[in-house]
């Protein structure tokens, strides 16, 4: 009775390899994210999907590109891994994006780029 | 652009009150949320304020100031567990809804 899960916990790879981060949340929402948090826990804002389709799009490099299948998937693929990748990424889901106050996080990914 | 400033540490004593807080710079402000992160947990969610004044939810409370730009996370008869991350995020309009994060504080409670 997970409400957002995240896969995997943990991801350890090397430079340049392109890795994928899965999301599913199973609370109906519309609204979902990615977060990236960094060894300072600064927690930055990287994408939003609402019902599939992309509405926020931070600076972020083009080497991650986000994948929504479906309004209760949000996926993550990142191209030639570097080491400044390595934080925890979060994926979150809110109600619909008006409701973006009261947001549900995963568990987390914690990417680490040797 | 927006900006939120929230102090980076606070300690506190076991039964004290500490209060954590939040001052934010932004347009098309909607409203101000907090957020509890434990070590190697997730953010969760706390209380959300839109309107100005003090919403309480059990130990916790929240405060918001409009006029000020300003909010605070007040939390009473602390808890050795309350040790954790504590995150304002703000929530605003700008030709979409937004909630951007804070820095957060760190809470250090002590026995």
């Amino acid at each position: 009775d997970t409400a957002v899960s995240q896969t995997p916990k943990y991801l350890v790879t090397q430079m340049g390899n392109d890795k994928s981060i899965k999301c599913e949340q199973n609370l109906g929402h519309d609204t979902m994210y990615w977060y990236k948090q960094d060894s300072k826990k600064f927690l930055k804002i990287m994408f939003s999907y609402n019902n599939k389709e992309l509405i926020i799009n931070e600076t972020v490099p083009n080497r991650f590109s986000p994948k929504s299948p479906d309004k209760a998937h949000l996926n993550l693929h990142i191209n030639s891994l570097e080491l400044g990748d390595s934080a925890v990424y979060f994926c979150a889901s809110s109600p619909d994006r008006e409701n973006s106050y009261e947001q549900y996080f995963g568990p987390g990914t914690r990417l680490t780029v040797t | 652009g927006q900006s939120l400033e929230q102090p980076s540490e606070v300690t506190a004593v076991e039964g004290a009150i500490v209060q954590i807080n939040c001052t934010y710079q932004t347009s098309g402000f909607y409203g101000l949320s907090w957020y509890q992160q434990h070590d190697g947990g997730a953010p969760t969610f706390l209380s959300y304020n839109a309107l100005d004044g003090l919403e309480e939810t059990g130990r916790f409370s929240s405060f918001l100031s409009r006029s000020d730009s300003y909010g605070y996370l007040l939390l009473q008869e602390l808890q050795m567990k309350d040790s954790a991350s504590y995150f304002c995020a703000v929530r605003s309009y700008t030709g979409g809804f937004k909630t951007i994060f804070g820095a957060g504080t760190r809470l250090f409670v002590k026995a």
